[in-house]
């Protein structure tokens, strides 16, 4: 079953607007990674955002975890053409023995017209 | 540094055959961990292997095995292949277990 489940499934905005992603989930996590995909190819690690931590940046990005919802946003600001990709959410769950396992949502599908 | 790296790329196979898939993590990185992804769907989990130990297994058929080496590469083995195997196969590294986990290219496979 999916832990993170994005939303919305599908984002389309014109260049230089700010895209934001939703992402919640349900058990208690070590930590929430967010990933970009382009075309069915392999995922692009962007950002680690730890249980402990509220918010993080990465150039352009910005995470923010609230642990007592259970949910993370991802902004894009001043987005691009070239951001046009889905975005997925993982979360690595907390206890027992599934350290280290991300489980992934549905993901979210941008669109960055030109 | 080369980022995780994953052959064949694209593979075609017909029903009932046998595949092995491989993946070189990053440099350094000893935990390898190997997804599947279907088409509109996120990846879902089907092995972690750390310091070349089986530390977690997904909800997945023994069809499917792995096996990590002592230079941390990994295989990864489906048996009896069905239609419903057909799904883009994604290796991922990372230093240990709880770090950032690092995706390869991942490799295509359909089943005829």
């Amino acid at each position: 079953s999916q832990q993170g489940e994005e939303d919305p499934q599908a984002l389309s905005i014109q260049e230089g607007e700010n895209a934001t992603m939703n992402c919640s989930y349900k058990t208690s996590i070590n930590n929430l990674q967010w990933y970009r995909q382009n075309s069915g190819r392999g995922l692009v690690h962007l950002i680690l955002i730890r249980s402990n931590e509220r918010e993080k940046h990465s150039g352009r990005l910005r995470v923010t975890l609230d642990t007592s919802k259970k949910s993370s946003s991802l902004l894009i600001t001043a987005s691009r053409a070239a951001d046009t990709a889905s975005y997925f959410c993982a979360t690595d769950a907390a206890g027992g023995t599934s350290y280290g396992k991300l489980t992934f949502g549905q993901g979210t599908i941008l669109t960055v017209h030109p | 540094d080369a980022g995780v790296t994953q052959s064949p790329t694209h593979l075609i196979k017909t029903r009932g055959q046998q595949v092995t898939l491989r993946c070189s993590p990053i440099s350094g990185h000893k935990s390898v961990s190997w997804y599947q992804q279907v088409l509109g769907q996120g990846p879902q989990f089907i092995f972690q292997y750390y310091e070349k130990e089986e530390r977690g297994r997904g909800n997945f058929p023994d069809r499917f095995s792995a096996r990590q080496f002592p230079n941390y590469s990994s295989e990864l083995n489906v048996n009896a292949l069905l239609l419903g195997d057909s799904a883009l196969y994604l290796c991922a590294s990372s230093w240990v277990v709880y770090n950032e986990q690092f995706f390869g290219p991942g490799t295509r496979l359909t089943v005829l």
